[in-house]
């Protein structure tokens, strides 16, 4: 399993945009990487998926350079209801996601 | 549209008693999944099933089992509960795997 580190909390401002990096050093060929936000009291929220390159959706986008090793989840101009914990998920899309490991997470503090 | 529910949302149990937490999915997904969250922690997983019929463990298994009744419903099951085993358990479903996971609301459980 590709282990992943992520910064433990960022904090930001209303309207900037915040960027958190993941290093998954020992990503194997068939993982995706994976964003995850999680609101206090509630579970888990799939917010983005990608393989190589640049993926965007009406949340965020997401960077992965040619290499893989890392990943970059982009929030732009964020808003107090952004504050949250965000969970970095790398695995084989063709494999059982239960075999996936979610970490600790960064928790991401937006201020007015 | 339900997505995962889970029942009871609150829990508090005494040492020893047992009690089974229930969770059904609407979307017809083949895998199914126990997690279990502690306070600041990430998410770790207990047991998963990647269709009707299989059940794997996972990270934390032990205290604990689970039936997949059918495709809709995975319950976890405490036999004899420990204080350990206090924490915010999530259920969660996944299809297509390019979608990720679909958590449910959480079960809040405390044993004394």
């Amino acid at each position: 399993l590709a282990k992943t580190t992520q910064p433990i909390s960022m904090d930001s401002y209303e309207g900037q945009e915040v960027n958190i990096t993941c290093s998954h050093n020992n990503i194997a060929t068939n993982d995706y990487i994976t964003w995850y936000q999680q609101f206090p009291s509630q579970g888990p929220r799939f917010i983005i998926q990608g393989y190589k390159t640049k993926v965007t959706n009406e949340v965020a986008s997401l960077f992965i350079p040619a290499d893989r090793k890392s990943s970059t989840l982009s929030l732009p101009r964020v808003s107090l209801s952004d504050t949250a914990v965000y969970y970095c998920l790398v695995g084989d899309i063709g494999d059982s996601w239960g075999k996936l490991q979610f970490g600790a997470g960064t928790q991401v503090v937006v201020t007015p | 549209n339900a997505g995962v529910t889970q029942t009871p949302k609150f829990q508090v149990l005494k040492t020893g008693q047992s009690m089974t937490l229930q969770c059904a999915q609407d979307m017809n997904h083949n895998s199914m999944y126990w997690y279990r969250q502690d306070p600041g922690m990430g998410l770790r997983l207990i047991y998963y099933s990647a269709s009707e019929g299989t059940t794997d463990k996972g990270e934390v298994p032990n205290g604990y089992n689970v039936s997949r009744l059918n495709k809709r419903e995975f319950s976890l099951r405490l036999e004899s509960a420990a204080p350990s085993q206090t924490s915010v358990y999530f259920c969660a479903s996944s299809g297509r795997q390019d979608y990720g996971y679909t958590f449910g609301s959480g079960t809040r459980l405390t044993v004394v």
